[in-house]
């Protein structure tokens, strides 16, 4: 069974960084992308960026670009999504997914909260 | 990048009514583009991938149709558990970009 496990809440202050953490198992970390989506209360979904695991290599839309980093683990199986510089409009839900066709598996989300 | 219009952003259905919700893409995306259903408080969930191809489990009241720009998501008849919000996905270029969502509402 395919499973995206996402770490815990968060609650930050304004200008500090989160680090989300998603780890895959039920099948081989390397073979997708992994993407990030953001949610925002009663908004829809943004894709925020994805890494590729095999290689390490991002892309990032230009709303993120300089502010989020996604980074992957294989020797773990894990995806880390940073966000710097966070703001109130930052807080949302935050999922991992692969999207890919025939393997489009989601983390359960990660609440984010900025608030000072 | 490739702006996804959905519409209408909301509708309100009885159990057993046909719903249809249409995409339209600000630029011609083959058939890459995937439809996703999401309950409150869940994650989204596939439906249909490549324009018209259900997901494995996913139920045949569900069909997608279309390519390049217009495309459309079919419930033939409504269950109670249809009932949620609906997004379109192209993933034909990045940025990947999704529709604004449909919610399905109880009539």
């Amino acid at each position: 069974e395919v499973q995206l496990v996402q770490s815990g809440a968060e609650v930050k202050k304004p200008g500090a960084a989160v680090k989300i953490s998603c780890k895959v198992s039920g099948y081989t970390f390397t073979l997708s992308h992994m993407h990030w989506i953001q949610q925002a209360p009663g908004k829809g979904l943004e894709w925020m960026g994805l890494v590729d695991p095999e290689n390490g290599k991002t892309m990032y839309p230009e709303k993120f670009q300089g502010r989020v980093t996604i980074t992957a683990d294989t020797s773990t199986g894990t995806a880390y999504m940073a966000l710097s510089g966070l703001r109130s409009e930052d807080t949302a839900v935050y999922y991992c997914a692969t999207l890919a066709r025939g393997l489009d598996y989601w983390g359960q989300g990660t609440q984010v909260t900025v608030s000072s | 990048d490739i702006q996804m219009t959905q519409s209408p952003s909301s509708v309100s259905a009885s159990v057993g009514d046909r719903v249809a919700i249409t995409c339209r893409a600000s630029q011609g995306i083959g058939i890459w583009l995937a439809w996703y259903q999401q309950k409150p408080g869940k994650a989204p969930k596939v439906l249909i991938s490549a324009a018209s191809s259900l997901e494995r489990g996913v139920p045949s009241r569900f069909s997608g149709s279309g390519s390049g720009t217009d495309f459309t998501l079919t419930i033939s008849s409504l269950l109670p558990e249809d009932f949620a919000t609906y997004y379109c996905l192209q993933v034909y270029s990045f940025p990947r970009t999704f529709g604004q969502g449909t919610k399905v509402e109880i009539k």
